[in-house]
């Protein structure tokens, strides 16, 4: 079974800073997705980033950018110019290649913005 | 990617009884997530619903204390049964959106007393 770990319960950064939150899984599989969203207090599941095993470029969505080592199972977020808005649970999440698995979570980070 | 209506947001409900969540989607999708979020934890998933089948469970959730329906490919539910003060969570649905992520409902908050 797939595990995703999130060895960071709490991170807190500076306002126009960069903080880095940091993302390990186990997979047997060769091929899956992995991904980054937000939850602020609103309760609602806000998608950040999306990574393809398979794509060895890093992605990236404006001031948020991953660092994908396949081989090491890792895949951190990288927040630049950090936002008030952007203080929220982070959670990684794991999805197998076939159509229609469910993603499985990692345990969350906190990430609080300081003014 | 597909517009999640989840109702209702939050409820408070008393230990014994049972509460209905309902997930309505803007497009036909194949297959429904449900996820629990307990207080300060990550989402586990309690099941996946297919339409015109019976849903799936995860090991330690039942059918008995959360029957899923699944009527068509837009619309599904999630009963929470004979409720006790530990089912007290986040409950959340979510579809997918092809490979590139899933869609979550805006979740309902649960608190049973």
């Amino acid at each position: 079974a797939q595990t995703v770990t999130q060895s960071q319960p709490e991170m807190s950064v500076q306002e126009a800073e960069t903080v880095t939150l940091s993302c390990t899984y186990d997979t047997s599989e060769s091929d899956y997705y992995l991904f980054w969203y937000k939850q602020p207090p609103s309760r609602q599941m806000i998608l950040v980033i999306r990574q393809e095993a398979y794509k060895q470029q890093n992605a990236t969505e404006n001031r948020f950018s991953v660092n994908f080592q396949k081989a090491a199972k890792s895949f951190s977020l990288k927040i630049s110019d950090s936002q008030l808005g952007d203080a929220a649970m982070y959670f990684c999440a794991y999805k197998k290649w076939d159509p229609g698995n469910m993603l499985t979570f990692g345990g969350g980070t906190r990430l609080m913005v300081k003014p | 990617s597909a517009v999640i209506s989840q109702k209702p947001s939050r409820d408070i409900c008393q230990r014994g009884t049972s509460l209905t969540i309902q997930c309505q989607v803007d497009s036909q999708v194949t297959m429904m997530f449900w996820y629990r979020q307990q207080p300060g934890q990550s989402l586990t998933l309690i099941a996946t619903a297919n339409q015109g089948s019976e849903a799936t469970y995860e090991s330690g959730f039942v059918i008995d204390k959360f029957p899923i329906s699944r009527p068509n490919l837009t619309f599904s539910t999630l009963t929470v049964s004979n409720m006790s003060p530990e089912d007290s969570s986040i409950y959340l649905c979510s579809v997918g959106a092809g490979f590139y992520g899933y869609t979550f409902g805006s979740g309902t908050r649960l608190t049973v007393v």
